[in-house]
């Protein structure tokens, strides 16, 4: 595998579901986020991660909850969520973080459905 | 706050004629702009990254420019053909200086 991946690509939840979305980068890279994209809207970081550490969090609701257990792997568990959490998540990755003039690597995104 | 504004949602131009795309950013001096194109159901994909000293930037049929003055940065896709057609992405760095903060995006059409 090449480039980012995420797992699974579509997931369809009921709101007392607990599922985790998956993403891995094959690039060699320091620094992952999560970003989630809704109709009609801008990109909206979540998380970032460098060098495993969070360095970032723009006011996530609790029942998203990020884990980065190695430079390469990146979760985002969910738990208890509402329908407007319906939306593309997207996972990035770059060689350091972004302030450092660093293009930033999308995974294809897990299309998320909350009923 | 700091905003990446590009206000065409849409954009629909026939084969062959020059697409220009806008993105505008206030409250904040970005030291450089990255360009990324969308296709449906899938990621981003990087385009062009132009610094602020930097006037223009080309890579093949795109062109980019940075005006400092204005707070603008145009988009260009010469010659442009249907295969282009796709949702187009302006970012720059936020003032953290940790992520990208994105515009919401132009669709492209091109119609042959």
């Amino acid at each position: 595998e090449t480039g980012v991946t995420q797992t699974p690509r579509h997931l369809v939840m009921g709101m007392t579901n607990k599922k985790s979305l998956k993403c891995e980068q094959h690039l060699g890279h320091n620094a992952m986020y999560w970003y989630k994209q809704s109709a009609k809207k801008p990109l909206e970081l979540m998380f970032v991660y460098s060098l495993e550490e969070r360095v970032e969090n723009n006011s996530v609701p609790s029942r998203f909850s990020p884990e980065c257990p190695n430079s390469s792997h990146l979760f985002l568990h969910l738990h208890t969520l509402q329908p407007e959490d319906s939306a593309l998540y997207l996972c990035a990755s770059s060689q350091a973080l972004a302030g450092a003039i660093n293009e930033q690597f999308f995974g294809p995104g897990t299309r998320l459905t909350v009923l | 706050s700091q905003k990446i504004e590009q206000n065409s949602e849409a954009l629909n131009i026939q084969e062959g004629k020059t697409a220009t795309l806008t993105c505008n950013y206030t409250n904040y001096s970005p030291a450089y702009l990255q360009w990324y194109r969308q296709d449906p159901g899938r990621g981003p994909v990087f385009l062009l990254l132009i610094r602020e000293n930097e006037k223009e930037k080309r890579k093949e049929r795109l062109k980019v420019t940075f005006d400092t003055t204005l707070k603008q940065s145009l988009f260009h896709i010469t010659a442009s053909q249907p295969a282009d057609s796709a949702t187009y992405l302006c970012a720059a760095t936020g003032e953290a200086g940790t992520a990208l903060i994105f515009g919401k995006g132009t669709t492209l059409s091109v119609s042959s």
